[in-house]
C-alpha cells in the first residue's frame, strides 16, 4: 500500500500553461519534499517544507497539514520543465527515510 | 564535483553472480540512505547510516543484501547470488544532521546504479 498518492501520473501542457500537481498522504509527517528528475537526469531536490508556502522562479509548493495535501505548481511552463516530478514525505522516524510517491510524469509541447 | 556520486552508473550481470555498488556521499553529510527504484515505481527506502552506524534496514532488504558505510564516508551496498527481480535502479543520498536531531534536511541524491540481472 503507496502511503503517498499523487495525481495526475500524467500529464501534458502547452507551453506557457499554469500546471498544478497534487500529493497526498495519510498520516501526519514531519516534512514533505519535491523532487525533480529529468530524462536521464539525477533526482534533485526543489522544496523541502513542513507548513505554509514556498517559491523558487517559477515554481511554487504549499502544504495544507489539516487536510494532508500538498501541491506543485509551475508557472508560464516550459519544454524543460518536462521532467518527473515526485512528492515524498518524512514521517518523523529518527532516521529521516523518505516515502515517495510514484511520480507525475510532465511533458511540456513548445 | 562535490555532490554525491555512484559507481557504476551501469551494471549488467548473470543471475546468480554477486554485485557490489559504491556511493560517495557530499564529504561533510553524517546522513546516508539507500533506495532502490523500479520501473514506474517511486523510489523505496533500503537502509540508513548514521556515520558508521546502520541504524534502520527496511524488510525489502533481504539476507542477501548487505551494506556498510567504513569509517563513516563512502557506502558500499552488496547484493549476492543475484535474482532478475533485483533489477532495478539503486539511489543513494546524504544529508547533514546528528543523530538525535530533528531539524528537517533535503537529502541531495546520487545518479543511481542501474542494476540489469539477465
Amino acid at each position: 500500500k503507496n502511503e503517498v498518492e499523487q495525481s495526475p501520473q500524467n500529464l501534458t501542457a502547452q507551453e506557457g500553461e499554469f500546471i498544478t500537481i497534487n500529493c497526498s498522504y495519510s498520516v501526519g509527517i514531519s516534512a514533505l519534499h519535491w523532487l525533480q528528475q529529468h530524462p536521464g537526469g539525477g533526482i534533485v531536490s526543489l522544496f523541502m517544507l513542513s507548513s505554509g508556502k514556498k517559491k523558487h522562479g517559477r515554481l511554487i509548493a504549499t502544504i495544507n497539514i489539516q487536510e494532508k495535501h500538498s501541491s506543485l505548481h509551475i508557472t508560464a511552463s516550459h519544454p524543460r520543465d518536462s521532467a518527473v516530478y515526485t512528492c515524498a514525505v518524512d514521517y518523523g522516524g529518527s532516521q529521516g527515510n523518505l516515502i515517495f510517491g510514484k511520480g507525475t510524469k510532465l511533458s511540456v509541447k513548445p | 564535483d562535490t555532490g554525491v556520486s555512484q559507481d557504476p552508473r551501469h551494471k549488467i550481470t548473470k543471475r546468480g553472480q554477486n554485485v557490489t555498488f559504491r556511493c560517495d556521499p557530499i564529504s561533510e553529510h553524517n546522513r546516508l540512505y539507500w533506495y532502490r527504484q523500479t520501473l514506474g515505481q517511486g523510489p523505496e527506502f533500503l537502509t540508513y547510516f548514521q556515520n558508521e552506524a546502520q541504524l534502520e534496514k527496511s524488510r525489502l532488504l533481504s539476507d542477501r543484501f548487505s551494506a556498510e558505510r567504513p569509517k563513516g564516508s563512502f557506502s558500499t551496498l552488496e547484493i549476492q547470488r543475484t535474482e532478475q527481480g533485483d533489477s532495478a535502479m539503486y539511489l543513494c543520498a546524504s544529508s547533514p544532521g546528528t543523530a538525535g536531531t530533528r531539524p528537517h534536511y533535503e537529502q541531495y541524491f546520487g545518479p543511481g546504479t542501474r542494476l540489469t540481472v539477465t
